[in-house]
C-alpha cells in the first residue's frame, strides 16, 4: 500500500529535550516535505526536499533540521524544544509538487506537545 | 506578499449544495489545488485546476478564474460524512504551494 508513515504519532516532551520525527515514503517519490499545522493558520511549510541530499528552508524553518540521506526518508529534528513549537506535525511526498501530477500525500500527522 | 482567502467556517444541511470559495494573490500562477481534511487526520487531494473553467468530479466540482483569482469548490447532495476542512492552496511561479487557513464545513441533518 502507497503511503508516508510518521512516527511518533503522538509525544509529549519538555523543553529542550532533542527529539526527532521520522518519515517515510514508499512511492518512490523524489519530494518530501514538513509542515506544521496550527488553528486558525493552515499549513505552514518547515522544510521540503526536492531530492536526496537537496534540502531547502520553508516559512518556518527556525528551531527545526532536517535531513535526506535516503529518497525514502526525511526526518524532522527539533534540536531545543520549545513550548511555541507544540504543533500538529505532517510529512508528504509527491512527484512533482506544485502541478498537475503533484498532489500532496500525506502522512497521518505527528501531535506535538512541548511543556 | 502572497495571500489565499478563504472564509473560516461554513455550514449547510444535508442533502444541499453548498459553494466555498478561495481568493488568491500570489507571485505566478501554476495551479490550485484543493484537498479535503477531516478533523484529526491528514489532508487528501481533491482537484487541481491550471486552466479556466469548471472540473467536475462525482459530487464534487473545482472552478478556477485566472482573470479574477478566484476559485471555488462546489459540493452536491451534501452527506455528513462531507463535514471538514477544505483547504485551498496556489502553486506559485516556483512550484511551491501556498495555502490558505482552510474552511471549516459543517453539516446539519
Amino acid at each position: 500500500e502507497a503511503q508516508v508513515t510518521q512516527n511518533p504519532r503522538y509525544l509529549i516532551t519538555v523543553t529542550g529535550k532533542k527529539l526527532t520525527v521520522t518519515c517515510s515514503q514508499n512511492m518512490n517519490h523524489e519530494y518530501m516535505s514538513w509542515y506544521r499545522q496550527d488553528p486558525g493558520l493552515g499549513l505552514r511549510q518547515i522544510y521540503y526536499s526536492m531530492n536526496v541530499e537537496v534540502t531547502d528552508k520553508g516559512d518556518v524553518p527556525e528551531g527545526y533540521k532536517v535531513s535526506r540521506k535516503e529518497k525514502r526518508n526525511f526526518p524532522l529534528i527539533l534540536e531545543s524544544p520549545s513550548p511555541n513549537q507544540t504543533s500538529l506535525y505532517f510529512c508528504a511526498s509527491s512527484t512533482q509538487p506544485g502541478q498537475g501530477a503533484g498532489e500532496l500525500f500525506f502522512g497521518e500527522g505527528s501531535r506535538l506537545t512541548v511543556l | 506578499g502572497q495571500n489565499i482567502d478563504q472564509p473560516t467556517e461554513m455550514t449547510a444541511t444535508e442533502g444541499a449544495i453548498v459553494q466555498i470559495n478561495c481568493t488568491y494573490q500570489t507571485s505566478g500562477f501554476n495551479g490550485l489545488f484543493w484537498y479535503q481534511q477531516h478533523a484529526g487526520e491528514a489532508p487528501t487531494f481533491l482537484s487541481y485546476n491550471v486552466l479556466d473553467g469548471l472540473e467536475e468530479k462525482g459530487r464534487f466540482s473545482s472552478f478556477l478564474s485566472r482573470s479574477k483569482g478566484y476559485s471555488y469548490l462546489l459540493l452536491k447532495e451534501l452527506q455528513m460524512k462531507d463535514s471538514a476542512s477544505y483547504l485551498c492552496a496556489v502553486s506559485d511561479s516556483n512550484y511551491q504551494l501556498i495555502w490558505g487557513a482552510g474552511t471549516k464545513l459543517i453539516i446539519k441533518p
